[in-house]
């Protein structure tokens, strides 16, 4: 079985602090993906990347930024968390032989986090 | 840009009746759809997917979906819900995903 996991299940941090939230994934897999989501939103694309040390913009990427220097590690940065960023992440991995959104995303189990 | 609607955000539905969840999508060419399901403290699992050929594709957990191009929709079934089947559904087109419908089954 695809296994995605994820460093945290919750996370409290201020506002200003400096947040990582990190996604393993151990089926060799070439495209990982980080997502919020939110009530009434559902989920939103922050980035993704389809190689090791490639990235790409998803649809809300402002005051966000990733790391991927090992194939299987996917890494979110917050630079500097504000209390709009309060929401559940997650991680997903998929196989594919080149950047396609065709392919299942095998999703981890979701960090929640909170920024006061 | 492409978009998903998922036009009920939550359905309430008997222990064995059927179940139908509505989605629609706007995307340039035929996307690549999927339905997903997240059980509370759970990441989202796949239900079922539809690359091309047949459009009625069958899932997982006794579900299935049908695409239909002339309505830009792919909406899942299935034709007894069973307790465990209370969770969020997801559809997604590609990498959008709609907001989900939020399923509770009544005993």
């Amino acid at each position: 079985d695809v296994k995605v996991t994820q460093s945290s299940r919750y996370l409290v941090k201020r506002t200003g602090e400096k947040v990582f939230l990190e996604c393993v994934q151990d089926m060799d897999h070439e495209n990982m993906f980080w997502y919020r989501q939110d009530p009434g939103l559902g989920l939103r694309l922050i980035y993704f990347s389809y190689d090791v040390k490639m990235k790409e913009k998803g649809d809300i990427p402002e005051g966000y930024s990733v790391s991927r220097e090992k194939k299987e590690r996917f890494s979110l940065i917050l630079e500097s968390a504000s209390t709009s960023q309060t929401s559940m992440y997650l991680c997903a991995s998929s196989s594919s032989q080149g950047l396609t959104s065709t392919d299942t995303q095998y999703f981890g189990p979701g960090t929640r986090l909170t920024v006061l | 840009a492409q978009s998903v609607t998922q036009p009920d955000i939550h359905i309430t539905v008997s222990e064995g009746a059927s179940l139908e969840l509505r989605c629609n999508y706007s995307y340039g060419a035929t996307p690549y759809l999927f339905w997903y399901v997240q059980s509370p403290g759970q990441g989202l699992q796949l239900l079922l997917k539809y690359f091309s050929g047949d459009t009625l594709v069958q899932g997982i957990k006794g579900f299935e979906a049908e695409f239909k191009r002339s309505q830009s929709s792919f909406n899942l079934r299935k034709p007894s819900v069973h307790w465990s089947d209370a969770a969020e559904y997801f559809c997604a087109a590609g990498l959008s995903f709609g907001a989900g419908t939020t399923v509770t089954v009544r005993a």
